[in-house]
């Protein structure tokens, strides 16, 4: 069965800081991977979403990024945060259904 | 336009009463439905699906959702709630697969808070 890893657990940045949120895959090869925001502890929100290495599609415009530079690794960057930029991101893939990751709780101050 | 919804923000239920948070979608084709259930400072759990078949749909924990075409509803229910149950759940659509490939994309209702009182 499929595993996801993300790191780290938390993080604590100040404004105009670089991020970078690590997204790992095992169990499965190919999948497509996505990341997700969750704001205030509820709705998702679609970030990003990538069907193969070096494929990835923005759903809405913002201050991020994403790479996928090798099949069951996802990347999640930005070069200055912003304080919207606080959330919840969660990592998922997909095989059959949709398996997400523990979650990164970032907090920008 | 894909969507769904969940009418409810919270549900309030006593331990041992069956409980149902409600979702209803919108979609151009044959629906792919989901049910996830997020504890605090978690990922999103699968709970259950329904792709084709029998409208009663069973899944982990002794829950399970019946679909309903006419009424564009999936709503979640399970016979006898647990303290151990309240969590933020999420109702989700995934429609079919478009022609030349599939993203796979989820459509995310904004959750039901579940409470169960004991």
């Amino acid at each position: 069965s499929q595993t996801i890893h993300q790191w780290p657990a938390t993080l604590v940045q100040p404004v105009g800081s670089p991020l970078s949120l690590e997204c790992t895959v095992e169990g499965t090869s190919n999948p497509n991977l996505y990341w997700y925001r969750q704001a205030a502890g509820r709705g998702l929100q679609l970030l990003f979403y990538s069907v193969g290495i070096g494929q990835i599609s923005s759903e809405v415009p913002q201050n991020l990024s994403a790479s996928r530079p090798q099949d069951r690794q996802f990347i999640l960057s930005s070069k200055k945060l912003l304080l919207s930029d606080s959330g919840f991101y969660l990592c998922a893939c997909t095989y059959n259904e949709q398996f997400f990751g523990p979650g990164t709780r970032l907090t920008v101050l | 336009a894909q969507s769904v919804a969940q009418p409810e923000d919270q549900v309030n239920v006593a331990e041992g009463n069956p409980l149902t948070v409600k979702c209803t979608y919108s979609v151009s084709g044959n629906p792919y439905l989901f049910w996830y259930v997020q504890y605090p400072n978690r990922g999103l759990q699968f709970l259950l699906k329904y792709i084709t078949g029998d409208n009663l749909v069973k899944g982990s924990y002794g829950f399970e959702a019946e679909f309903n075409k006419s009424q564009t509803s999936f709503h979640l229910k399970k016979p006898s709630a647990l303290v151990s149950d309240s969590a933020l759940y999420f109702c989700a659509v995934r429609d079919e697969y478009p022609l030349g490939g599939a993203t796979n994309k989820l459509i995310f209702g904004t959750g039901t808070l579940l409470a169960v009182q004991p």
